[in-house]
């Protein structure tokens, strides 16, 4: 069964540093994998994806994540974090289940002082 | 384009009271539609799915059910809310595209007193 794991339940960093958001997956088949961002009281906002083309994805708000299958890894990252970055951000696996549901982390919130 | 409405955007209810929250997609036909349930510290877990009208997939067993009587309409209910029932119901829809990807609605904040 796909699962994904997000190491570090919390993240603070300062403004204008490198963002990093650990997610390791597991997997049986190739992955479609997720980011989403939420803010306080607000649903999800998919960030970016990967569908298995190019390994590296780009996404909103600045942030990419690069597939690396050889570390079962889906890392976020954003060069220079902004204060509007802070909120919790969700790593998901499709569930290949034919029924698009996916399976998410328990999330990483992200903390950024000034 | 498509849009996702909830509601209510918090409710407050006592233990044993009925529950009803509604949710509405608009801009696509016979989407795949979804309920997830937030707690603190845990993630997201999926409660029910539904691929077409009266058709209701349950992934966990718990004091809750759903029902979709229109296409585009999904509704989370119960009959007795226990405290253990507390938390953040989002929903979500998807167009059942090899992707995956699921749109969130902005999420209803239940608290049983």
């Amino acid at each position: 069964a796909q699962s994904v794991t997000q190491l570090g339940s919390h993240v603070s960093v300062s403004e204008g540093a490198l963002v990093l958001l650990r997610c390791n997956y597991s997997s049986s088949v190739p992955p479609y994998l997720f980011w989403y961002v939420q803010y306080p009281n607000q649903g999800l906002q998919l960030l970016l994806k990967y569908t298995s083309a190019a390994t590296l994805v780009k996404g909103i708000n600045g942030f990419e994540a690069e597939f690396k299958k050889s570390e079962t890894s889906f890392h976020l990252t954003k060069p220079s974090a902004h204060m509007s970055d802070a909120a919790e951000y969700f790593c998901a696996v499709r569930v290949n289940s034919g029924y698009s549901t996916l399976t998410f982390g328990k999330g990483t919130m992200l903390l950024v002082s000034p | 384009s498509q849009t996702i409405h909830q509601w209510p955007a918090t409710l407050v209810q006592p233990v044993g009271s009925p529950l009803s929250l509604e949710c509405t997609v608009e801009g696509t036909s016979n989407p795949n539609l979804y309920w997830y349930r937030q707690a603190a510290g845990r993630g997201l877990q999926l409660l029910f799915y539904s691929v077409g009208i009266g058709q209701i997939s349950s992934e966990v067993p718990q004091n809750l059910s759903a029902s979709r009587p229109q296409d585009r309409q999904f509704i989370l209910s119960s009959k007795k809310l226990l405290l253990s029932d507390s938390g953040f119901y989002l929903c979500a829809w998807g167009q059942g595209s090899f992707t995956g990807e699921l749109f969130f609605g902005e999420g209803s904040r239940l608290t049983v007193l």
